[in-house]
């Protein structure tokens, strides 16, 4: 059974670095094909992909915001970070975290945790 | 970026009918390989996103064949054969034939 599950701080204050963890199980992400991906989605508003991550450590990231973020990944403990700086308002969404199967798209996607960026 | 036009942006649909939501995009997307990356999502209220049909036309496991997903190149169609009450939500289309990966703005779905 394949689950994911966001953790973050909940609330900060602009020009603070936000710290993102997505714990999954049910696979691995040393598993030819597999990725994990961050997608945002503001209140009352669409989706936005963030970044993706992959088996063989390749990354990608949305370029409108490529400088402000970092992904990285723990495969022995099942974990994928994102790390967005400088964050502003506009940084306040949901966060999910989703498996992107290569080829397919994103087959699971956690819960969401919501971000409020505020001073 | 490949911009995905999805419309109506709002549906209204009384249980039973059938009903089309309508995705074009900027660009066309077939892929050098052969593959077309055009997958839809339903995301109903407070909940998180799930995916229904993948490379245009294939349903995800558990998604009822009342779901059919369809188009080539630019022109894109899902369609509910039969709309049920769990149906209500929103639908989005999403392509990643081109980088960066890329969502419609979405199509609501409402029960009358």
């Amino acid at each position: 059974q394949v689950t994911l599950k966001e953790s973050g701080p909940g609330i900060l204050q602009p020009s603070q670095t936000l710290s993102l963890t997505c714990s999954f199980s049910g696979f691995s992400l040393s598993t030819s094909g597999i990725c994990v991906s961050w997608i945002r989605q503001p209140s009352g508003k669409g989706l936005e992909w963030l970044a993706t991550i992959c088996w063989e450590d390749s990354k990608g990231y949305n370029p409108s915001l490529k400088n402000r973020l970092t992904i990285s990944k723990d495969t022995s403990n099942n974990q994928a970070f994102l790390k967005i700086t400088s964050v502003d308002t506009a940084d306040t969404a949901i966060y999910y975290c989703a498996r992107f199967y290569t080829g397919r798209g994103f087959d699971y996607w956690g819960q969401g945790v919501m971000v409020t960026v505020s001073s | 970026d490949v911009v995905l036009t999805q419309t109506p942006p709002t549906l209204l649909a009384t249980i039973g009918q059938s009903v089309s939501i309508s995705c074009r995009s900027s660009q066309s997307l077939l892929h050098s390989n052969g593959n077309t990356y055009l997958n839809w999502l339903l995301q109903r209220t407070g909940q998180s996103p799930q995916p229904l049909i993948y490379l245009v036309s294939k349903l995800e496991s558990g998604v009822p064949n009342r779901f059919s997903g369809s188009g080539s190149g630019t022109d894109f169609t899902l369609k509910i054969s039969g709309v049920e009450a769990e149906d209500l939500g929103v639908y989005y289309c999403m392509q990643f034939t081109h980088y960066p990966l890329t969502f419609g703005s979405g199509t609501k779905l409402e029960i009358k």
